[in-house]
């Protein structure tokens, strides 16, 4: 069971926006920063969001991320075939320990 | 072009020992802390342990804690990890990450496979 808490799945057409949630708590997503990382079938995580809002070079601006409270939210405009794979949220936690949540599937219809 | 190469993964049986390795390249490695994460056939992502950048400082996840021991090379820009009392549920596939901050892995290796089994 993860730390931090995601849909397991969602799906939208081409074209369309999807959001995916990440719920946590004061002593993780309360306290530190926010990433997300996609996860292409058969391929390593690669990083899309980081500091909560960031997006690395050459991530699209259809990938935005935001975080209130306890919870963030990852973002995604205009779903494309390619778009298809596992996102996931993860942060610090004072634990001192990294942590993950368990996966979203996106599946483009 | 920042590079990061997992090798050493196998099949071990329970009990057993591994030693998994990862050379970096394409940035000063002696600059970044550095971490294992690992992914359990069609499960979630589970970080394993971090390094600081000089060895002083490491961190572990409570389910390695005692069996698993983080490392580091600078000289050789290679970061290690070796895994004793194996046990079924380490099997995973083991990936080496770039931390630039604790809440964050910009570079990932393409992993490397554990197969724990009798």
């Amino acid at each position: 069971q993860s730390v931090l808490t995601q849909p397991p799945s969602v799906s939208a057409a081409p074209g369309q926006n999807i959001t995916i949630s990440c719920s946590g708590s004061s002593s993780n997503i309360g306290s530190y920063y926010v990433s997300w990382y996609q996860q292409l079938p058969g391929t390593a995580p690669k990083l899309l969001i980081y500091d909560n809002i960031k997006r690395p070079s050459g991530i699209p601006d259809r990938f935005s991320g935001s975080r209130s409270g306890t919870s963030a939210t990852l973002a995604i405009t205009g779903l494309q075939p390619g778009d298809e794979g596992d996102y996931f949220c993860g942060t610090w936690d004072t634990s001192l320990s990294a942590v993950f949540g368990g996966g979203t599937k996106l599946t483009v219809l | 072009e920042v590079q990061l190469v997992e090798s050493g993964g196998g099949v071990v049986q329970p009990g057993g020992s591994l030693r998994l390795s990862c050379v970096a390249s394409g940035f000063t490695f002696s600059g970044y802390w550095m971490s294992w994460v690992r992914q359990s056939p069609g499960k979630g992502l589970e970080w394993v342990a971090n390094i600081k950048l000089d060895g002083s400082e490491k961190y572990y996840a409570d389910s390695v804690k005692g069996r698993f021991t983080i490392s580091r090379d600078n000289a050789k820009n290679s970061l290690y990890l070796q895994m004793n009392s194996l046990r079924p549920e380490d099997t995973a596939v083991y990936y080496c990450a770039r931390n630039p901050a604790e809440t964050e892995f910009d570079y990932w290796g393409q992993g490397t496979l554990v197969t724990v089994s009798s």
